[in-house]
């Protein structure tokens, strides 16, 4: 199955920066969040949906709704400019993670 | 804290092999599931498999299968994948992952990644 996000996403500091994440899978399954700096591992930023782990700041939050899960970064900083991807998993143990989002900050 | 550390730089020729080892410390090395995700140049992420180092259960990715093995050692809390018959779009830094402490589904803990380049 796959995972569609848009290839980039610009916004202005201190604005709110939304990216998507459409999979059928995601009717019945979590979303999870990715934050990848260049030349370096990626980051978990969001678990199930709209967790955040410990390290993660707050103007990061999440959400799921039908087919589509969504990352909002608000108040959004210069260092915030990274690559997202969204991944999610079936029952069966099967992994599958979107194709990115370049978020680039003018 | 958690930590996993991978094997160095690889080169390897078309139809050759490849073994990337990945050494866990700082948690309990059998109660977490360790994931294989690959990133080719300038590309996205690309999940390969898993292998949960209790059992040595596998659950490989359809496009690996019969070319990817994972096995561990939890004797020196160490996975390994090997990847064989390489061609050259297996170019690409190879991540060893550890699957997640909070819900299970997510991989909360990277490795630094190694790269492994396939040309003639």
């Amino acid at each position: 199955y796959e995972l569609t996000q848009p290839p980039s996403v610009s916004v202005s500091p201190g604005q709110t920066a939304r990216i998507t994440c459409s999979g059928d899978a995601l009717a019945n399954q979590h979303v999870y969040w990715y934050q990848q700096k260049p030349g370096q591992a990626p980051v978990l930023v969001i678990y199930k949906d709209s967790e955040r782990p410990s390290g993660t700041p707050e103007r990061f939050s999440g959400s799921s709704s039908g087919t589509t899960g969504t990352l909002t970064i608000s108040g959004v900083q210069a260092e915030d400019e990274a690559d997202f991807y969204c991944q999610s998993a079936d029952n069966r143990g099967t992994y599958v993670f979107g194709s990115g989002t370049k978020v680039t900050v003018l | 804290q958690v930590q996993l550390v991978q094997s160095g730089t690889e080169v390897r020729k078309p139809g050759a092999s490849v073994k990337v080892s990945c050494k866990a410390s700082g948690y309990t090395f059998i109660a977490f599931y360790i994931h294989w995700v690959r990133q080719a140049p300038g590309q996205g992420l690309e999940w390969m498999g898993w292998i949960y180092p209790h059992s040595g259960a596998t659950k490989y990715s359809k496009k690996f299968q019969g070319r990817v093995t994972m096995t561990r050692d939890t004797s020196i809390s160490t996975a390994h994948m090997e990847l064989s018959s390489l061609r050259s779009d297996d170019t690409a830094v190879y991540y060893c992952a550890r699957g997640g402490a909070y819900s299970g589904y997510e991989i909360d803990s990277w490795g630094q990644g190694t790269l492994v380049t396939v040309s003639s």
